[in-house]
């Protein structure tokens, strides 16, 4: 089976920075993306990693270690309107053409 | 520009009646993709298709859940004979070559 592991919830401060983790077990790997998702909304794409290293994009950051089967989005500079979900998801084949393994996502409240 | 356009936004229906829910993709996207989020879930991967070929429909719970997409743009996901489990928010994502799936608003399905 196929197993995409994220913290439920998490809490920061405004201002600050936090590191969302991820980890992953599954039957094949073609990329692993970050989407965040405000209640009621769609999830909007953040980051894409299909190599290892960190990729940088303004304000979020996102890592990848195939090795390790691990992931993290890093947010720095945070603001109220980073409250949301953020979910982790592994492509199995096809790049951003196969259909998405997500994991259950982490809900960040962002306080003042 | 136009993103993924789902409707209805919100579904109410009787168990055991059949729902129809419509996914109008961002226009010249090949790919289209079916997915199912509970609450305080990720999405689950329901179906795919290219162009109008149904590639991948191993997601599909059961023969009551049907998807179909004619002439290789919009599509209808369909389920006869509704039952409580299937309330649930269906969304629906497009997407091109080497680029990230994106997705519609959902369409929320309240099954009495």
């Amino acid at each position: 089976g196929q197993n995409i592991d994220q913290p439920t919830e998490m809490t920061a401060t405004e201002g600050a920075i936090v590191q969302i983790n991820c980890t992953y077990q599954t039957s094949g790997f073609n990329g692993l993306f970050w989407y965040q998702q405000h209640a009621g909304e769609a999830p909007t794409f953040l980051s894409y990693n299909v190599l290892d290293g960190l990729e940088e994009k303004g304000r979020f950051s996102s890592f990848l270690s195939r090795s390790k089967g691990y992931s993290y989005l890093l947010l720095k500079e945070l603001q109220m309107k980073d409250s949301a979900s953020y979910l982790c998801a592994v492509s199995l084949y096809g790049g951003s053409q196969g259909n998405l393994i997500f994991g259950k996502g982490t809900k960040l409240s962002v306080k003042p | 520009g136009a993103g993924v356009s789902q409707s209805p936004r919100y579904k109410v229906a009787k168990r055991g009646q059949d729902v129809a829910l419509r996914c109008d993709p961002i226009s010249g996207h090949v790919s289209l993709f079916w997915y199912q989020q509970a609450l305080g879930q990720g999405p689950e991967f329901l179906t795919y298709f290219q162009n109008e070929a149904q590639l991948d429909k191993s997601g599909l719970p059961s023969d009551r859940f049907f998807a179909e997409r004619p002439e290789g743009s919009v599509s209808t996901l369909k389920i006869q004979r509704t039952q409580q489990e299937d309330s649930a928010v269906y969304l629906c994502a497009s997407s091109t070559a080497h680029q990230p799936q994106h997705f519609g608003d959902g369409t929320r399905l309240s099954i009495l």
